[in-house]
């Protein structure tokens, strides 16, 4: 089964911190994704990438961002957290688009 | 941009009961769909995904059905259990090949 492993599990900061979400997937993917899950508002896509070096906009970008350093990298940036960036955190990873997409374990991060 | 929408976003029902849930979708251009089941403090998982090229799909108790003309997608699980108490998503591609979009989640308990 697909390998993505996110870390750290658990985050807490205090707002205006600086914060980094690491993602590593050891299958070889394409594509890999930020998401947040919410509450109400369910799995939002907040950046993705098709390749080392390469970047696309997700929905709720707005706060973040992100870097793909090597096929298998995907960092997500939060230079100023702010309370409202409280949630869990999945990184994501697919062959293909238009295809099964495999979660990480995600990160909680709590902003305070 | 664009959305999908989920409903119910709780669903309770009695063991050896049928549950439903539907999605809709914006663009008559999405052509895949698949479904996700997130288990108390685990990662989304695929659970089965249909192609804008069938209108029904049905592996191991679960039913997905496609009415491209509605641009209606549903999920029918049969013969609940308690095993099928979980968070469900629904998924649509969007349009220009960017990544899936999810709707908001339902939430399925099975009693006794």
């Amino acid at each position: 089964e697909a390998a993505v492993t996110q870390s750290p599990r658990n985050k807490v900061t205090v707002t205006g911190g600086n914060v980094t979400l690491s993602c590593r997937q050891t299958n070889s993917h394409n594509y890999m994704y930020w998401y947040r899950q919410d509450t109400g508002h369910g799995l939002r896509l907040i950046h993705y990438s098709y390749g080392a070096g390469n970047l696309q906009i997700g929905d709720v970008p707005d706060g973040y961002k992100a870097t793909r350093t090597t096929q298998e990298d995907f960092f997500l940036l939060l230079e100023l957290a702010s309370p409202s960036q409280t949630s869990l955190y999945f990184c994501a990873s697919s062959d293909a688009q238009n295809t099964e997409v495999f979660f990480g374990k995600g990160t909680r991060l709590t902003v305070v | 941009g664009e959305q999908v929408e989920q409903l119910p976003s709780i669903l309770r029902v009695q063991e050896g009961s049928s549950a439903s849930i539907n999605c809709t979708y914006e663009n008559s251009a999405s052509n895949y769909f698949p479904w996700y089941k997130q288990e108390p403090g685990e990662n989304p998982k695929l659970i089965i995904d249909i192609r804008s090229n069938m209108e029904r799909k049905q592996t191991q108790g679960l039913i997905v059905l496609l009415d491209k003309k509605a641009k209606r997608f549903s999920l029918h699980i049969t013969d609940t259990q308690p095993g099928d108490s979980a968070m469900y998503f629904c998924a649509a591609s969007p349009q220009g090949g960017r990544a899936l979009i999810f709707g908001t989640g339902t939430t399925v308990s099975v009693s006794p």
